[in-house]
């Protein structure tokens, strides 16, 4: 059974701080994706990254994928309250088998202002 | 316009009710799913269909059964409501299955049986 373990589980930071959130896993997935849920909404698709040591930015966000295509990380910078959320990391099957995206449980991460 | 809509927001009702929960999306999409998120934010996926026919039923109780008549559309019906069934359901929808590809979410509906 494929896993994602996310860490840390709850985050509560200052204004202006950075952080990294981390997804892991033992098995090797085609893509990955990351998601934000705000509360009493649904996820949101913030990235998606395909291949090995891939970088991606999103304005203060960086994603990336490890080389072995197991493992991401979402970086902040300088967070805002706006960041609140719940963020998710989700592992796309390997292409030709049967399988589902896996979710990470999440990281609740709350920015204080 | 909203692209996955599901319909009630919020349900309370008694354990031993049926009751079901539509969703429709607008957005062309083949496959559509519905997922189950718990009181410790776990999102895991019940069921997917693409083009109407059901390709992923993971281990769910056959209480649930999801009903699609046509490819924008995927209802959720639950029979003998069970304590353990309070939950978020998310309907969602993308382009072609999982692969890379952009899971639009639904807003969730919020069940809560007593």
């Amino acid at each position: 059974t494929q896993l994602l373990e996310q860490s840390p589980q709850f985050l509560s930071i200052q204004e202006g701080e950075n952080l990294t959130v981390y997804c892991n896993s033992s098995s090797v997935f085609s893509s990955l994706q990351w998601y934000r849920q705000e509360p009493g909404e649904g996820p949101v698709l913030l990235v998606t990254v395909v291949t090995g040591g891939e970088v991606k930015k999103l304005k203060r966000l960086t994603f990336q994928f490890g080389d072995a295509r197991k493992d991401s990380s979402l970086h902040i910078t300088a967070a805002q309250p706006g960041d609140t959320g719940l963020y998710l990391c989700a592992g796309a099957p390997p292409r030709g088998s049967q399988g589902n995206l896996i979710f990470g449980k999440g990281t609740k991460l709350s920015v204080k202002p | 316009d909203t692209a996955v809509s599901q319909t009630p927001k919020y349900l309370v009702t008694q354990m031993g009710n049926d009751k079901s929960i539509k969703c429709e999306q607008n957005l062309g999409h083949d496959t559509m799913y519905w997922y189950k998120q718990d009181s410790k934010k776990f999102l895991k996926i019940m069921f997917s269909y693409n083009n109407k026919e059901l390709i992923i039923n993971e281990t769910v109780p056959n209480r649930f059964s999801p009903k699609s008549p046509d490819k924008a559309h995927l209802n959720l019906h639950i029979n003998s409501l069970e304590l353990g069934d309070s939950a978020v359901y998310f309907c969602a929808s993308s382009l072609m299955g999982f692969s890379g590809n952009t899971i639009y979410f639904g807003e969730g509906s919020w069940l809560t049986v007593v």
